[in-house]
This record gives structure tokens, C-alpha cells and sequence, in this order.
């Protein structure tokens, strides 16, 4: 019953490595997101999808790139891991405007 | 450059007392100001928003007053109690931008008992 899902929950890694965080959102929203909160806990957008197409690119190194499969997926693969990377990962989705679901957040750390 | 600004950064409150946490913001665009509300571990979620054709909006304990003219808005939670014990961002959207929220930096409450 999972609103917004997200695996693993936790990813640690070394530099250098590829990895990817999936998400699956099952309440049929339009709009999926994925987030970056730091040590300090601040919150920032990385990208925005609405039905499958990117609407929302933050400045993020293009080591990232996001995936979506489908409106119920956005995937998120990160190449050549950096130190930088960890943090903590969030997904969301949003049914329509000023609204969105957070999923429960993938813990990343990189050594 | 910090679009939402928010204080105080952490807040320790006994229980039964009230919490306050303010933002304030310089885009007169925006139109919605959710708070959000995180649990350690856990990702973080809608507590309360505004509009900002009202000044006040009030949930159970917890009540946003909105203040249009100085750009501020604060969230006050009555009746503190140590399950409030979180961490509260503010958050501002325009409504035509992808929905694109801007957060505030946090705030880490701790309700004493």
C-alpha cells in the first residue's frame, strides 16, 4: 500500500561506481520528482517529470540522469559516484498543483 | 541564492508550550505555502499550506498566520508535545513553474517533556 516507493533504502558505494535509485509511485499521479537533502538537511530539486517528460532540470552534474520508464517510474542513475553524492535521495509525485508525496528516501553513501 | 529563508535554524520547546517557525520570501509570485514535516528516517510530509488571498489557516494545533505585505509566514504549533519533535521546512510554489517547490532550510523541534 506504499504510496511512493523507493529502493534500496540505503546504497553504500565506492567513487568511481555507476549506480541507480529507483522509484514507484502507485497513486497515478502525472508529476514525479527526485530531490537531494544534504548533511544539513536542505532540500533541493534535482529534476521533474510530468507523463514521461522532463519539465524541471536543476543545475546537477550530468552524472546524473533520470529515467522515466512510465508516469508510475522515475528512475535515477548516477555515474562515476563522487564523495559529494551522499546524501540522502527522495522521490515524489504530485497529483496536481501545490501538492506532493515523498517517498520514504534512499540513504547514499559514498566512500 | 536561498528563495525561501526560514528560522530559527533549531527549537526547543517544553510540552504544552508553542512553537514558532518563520519564513519569508521575496518572489511575490509565489502562490502557495505548504509546511512539511519530517520524521527521522523518514521522508518528509504535508502538514498544512496557504494561499495567499487569506491570512490565517488552522489545522487542529497547528495554524499558519500569513502575512502578504511583509512576505512572512510562520508556523505556530499550540499545545507542543514531544511527538511534534521534527524536523519543519516552509516551502513556496508558483503555480505554471512544473510545480516547482523552493524549501526553506529547516528547522529541528524538540518538544521537552
Amino acid at each position: 500500500d506504499t504510496a511512493v516507493s523507493q529502493t534500496p533504502k540505503y546504497l553504500v558505494t565506492q567513487m568511481g561506481n555507476d549506480k541507480s535509485i529507483k522509484c514507484e509511485q502507485n497513486l497515478g499521479h502525472d508529476t514525479m520528482y527526485w530531490y537531494k537533502q544534504d548533511s544539513k538537511k536542505f532540500l533541493k530539486i534535482m529534476f521533474s517529470y510530468n507523463n514521461k517528460e522532463l519539465i524541471i532540470n536543476e543545475t546537477v552534474p550530468n552524472r546524473f540522469s533520470p529515467k522515466s520508464p512510465d508516469k508510475a517510474h522515475l528512475n535515477l542513475h548516477i555515474n562515476s559516484l563522487e564523495l559529494g553524492d551522499s546524501a540522502v535521495y527522495f522521490c515524489a509525485s504530485s497529483p496536481r498543483l501545490h501538492e506532493q508525496y515523498f517517498g520514504p528516501g534512499t540513504r547514499l553513501t559514498v566512500t | 541564492q536561498q528563495q525561501v529563508k526560514q528560522s530559527p535554524q533549531s527549537l526547543i520547546v517544553q510540552k504544552g508550550g508553542i512553537s514558532i517557525i518563520n519564513c519569508a520570501y521575496e518572489n511575490t509570485a509565489f502562490d502557495y505555502f505548504p509546511w512539511y514535516q519530517q520524521f527521522p528516517g523518514k521522508g518528509p510530509a504535508l502538514l498544512i499550506a496557504i494561499r495567499p488571498d487569506v491570512s490565517e489557516k488552522k489545522e487542529g494545533r497547528f495554524t499558519i498566520s500569513f502575512n502578504k505585505s511583509a512576505k512572512q509566514f510562520s508556523l505556530h504549533i499550540m499545545d507542543s508535545q514531544p511527538g511534534d519533535s521534527a524536523t519543519y521546512f516552509c516551502a513556496a510554489s508558483i503555480e505554471g513553474t512544473g510545480n516547482q517547490f523552493y524549501f526553506g532550510t529547516g528547522t529541528s523541534l524538540t518538544v521537552i517533556p
